[in-house]
């Protein structure tokens, strides 16, 4: 079972919709990144959470640390969104490693049309 | 302006044939990382260096070694590579327990 794990592994969205990307993860942490993924590309980091709600543009992430449960919504989703968006946590304590170390979700490809 | 620039962007190398990767970034962060992504996996940390404390993954190959001369820069030496390590190299940085901010990647091909 992993750590952290991503649902779904693949979306496919119209041009406008209103997209949720859901974390869970088994581990006591400090922090959970989401990050974004172009095919090809580097990785940007979108937010980290520690608690509660982050809103960036179009993007809202959120994050329940009793459920150990996080999520990624995309209002008004563009073709320019599609890419892979990737989960992951940071240990608090030592776990798979170096202190500290990022322990990461598969990812959720999505693709939105137009 | 990129802030975390790696070079180059396309590396093709022979087998066994060492190669050196490399990592700049103008943030100043005390915290450099490098990761190793395959297709279609998530990245693998390979070893991070916090200021100039070094610290390798357990199941880093000791065929990867890294260097960081200065806080801008980082090295990661592939002394012989392998067919096996044909991949994505990822360099990130972060303040400690911050955003981490990654580079563009370079990406590995291994002849």
């Amino acid at each position: 079972k992993n750590e952290v794990e991503q649902s779904p592994q693949n979306l496919t969205a119209q041009e406008g919709e209103f997209i949720t990307i859901n974390c869970s993860y088994s581990v006591g942490i400090s922090a959970l990144h989401w990050l974004q993924q172009h095919p090809g590309g580097g990785i940007v980091s979108l937010f980290m959470l520690s608690s509660g709600k982050k809103k960036h543009g179009r993007l809202i992430a959120t994050i329940n640390i009793q459920e150990k449960h996080s999520s990624l919504h995309i209002t008004a989703s563009h073709p320019r969104d599609s890419a892979v968006y990737i989960c992951a946590v940071r240990s608090n304590s030592n776990y798979g490693g170096s202190q500290g170390n990022l322990i990461f979700g598969k990812g959720t490809k999505l693709s939105v049309k137009p | 302006d990129a802030m975390v620039i790696q070079n180059p962007r396309y590396q093709v190398t022979q087998f066994g044939k060492p190669v050196t990767l490399s990592c700049s970034q103008t943030l100043n962060h005390n915290v450099m990382y490098w990761y190793q992504q395959k297709s279609s996996q998530a990245p693998k940390l390979l070893f991070h260096y916090y200021d100039k404390d070094f610290n390798n993954e357990a199941d880093t190959p000791d065929n990867f070694q890294s260097r960081r001369p200065n806080t801008s820069f980082c090295f990661l030496d592939i002394r012989s590579p392998g067919l096996g390590d044909a991949a994505m190299y990822l360099c990130a940085t972060s303040r400690a327990n911050s955003r981490l901010n990654f580079g563009a990647g370079t990406r590995l091909s291994v002849l």
